[in-house]
């Protein structure tokens, strides 16, 4: 079964704009990962946001993390054409030693 | 090596045939994990090597379905008698260590088609 959900589906914007993604996940966890995935290949780590901080940058990416809502958020700045790509995010669960991936949120930026 | 390795990329193959897939993960990467994608999905978790154990195999879907690593190195993802719905690309990872604390790197997965 898969813990993360994300949200929207699918996501258009244009090239330049903001681009805003979110996950919800059902069970407490250690913490939770964002990924990138081109062309239906191997997937990228982006960030790791660990349950007790709140929010986390790394360049144009900003993640945040509600724990009393088991939800996230990732924001990417400034969108670029080459940030076209799925998005996932990924829970760690600590039980089992593996992360739980959501079904992904497809990203289009129109140049 | 300097990432995760996959080998075949692709693979096309008779139903009813065997596969085996083959995971070269980072050097010194205690962990490795095998994930399965159909086309459009999430990713469904198959099992999890920490050195040349596995301590979790809950998501192999059937007997048909079996795994090993060796030399904490290399891990080898055999499929017997294949069936269409084994059609899917399949994704290792490794990590520095157990658990979520460590990103995880991926191969380029590989992708098969039962035909």
């Amino acid at each position: 079964s898969q813990q993360g959900e994300e949200d929207p589906q699918a996501l258009s914007i244009q090239e330049g704009e903001n681009a805003t993604m979110n996950c919800s996940y059902k069970t407490s966890i250690n913490n939770l990962q964002w990924y990138r995935q081109n062309s239906g290949r191997g997937l990228v780590h982006l960030i790791l946001i660990r349950s007790n901080e709140r929010e986390k940058h790394s360049g144009r990416l900003r993640v945040t993390l509600d724990t009393s809502k088991k939800s996230s958020s990732l924001l990417i700045t400034a969108s670029r054409a080459a940030d076209t790509a799925s998005y996932f995010c990924a829970t760690d669960a600590g039980a089992n030693s593996k992360l739980t991936f959501g079904k992904g949120i497809t990203l289009s930026v129109r140049p | 090596g300097a990432g995760v390795s996959q080998s075949p990329s692709n693979k096309v193959t008779e139903k009813g045939k065997d596969v085996e897939l083959r995971c070269d993960p980072i050097s010194g990467h205690t962990a490795l994990y095998w994930y399965r994608q159909r086309l459009g999905q999430g990713l469904e978790f198959l099992i999890y090597f920490q050195g040349n154990s596995a301590p979790d195999k809950s998501g192999l879907p059937s007997d048909r379905f079996s795994a090993e690593r060796t030399g904490e190195s290399v891990s080898t993802l055999t499929i017997q008698r294949t069936q269409q719905e084994d059609s899917a690309v399949y994704l290792c990872a490794s990590s520095l260590g157990p658990g979520g604390n460590y990103g995880y790197t991926f191969g380029s997965g590989t992708r098969l088609t039962v035909v």
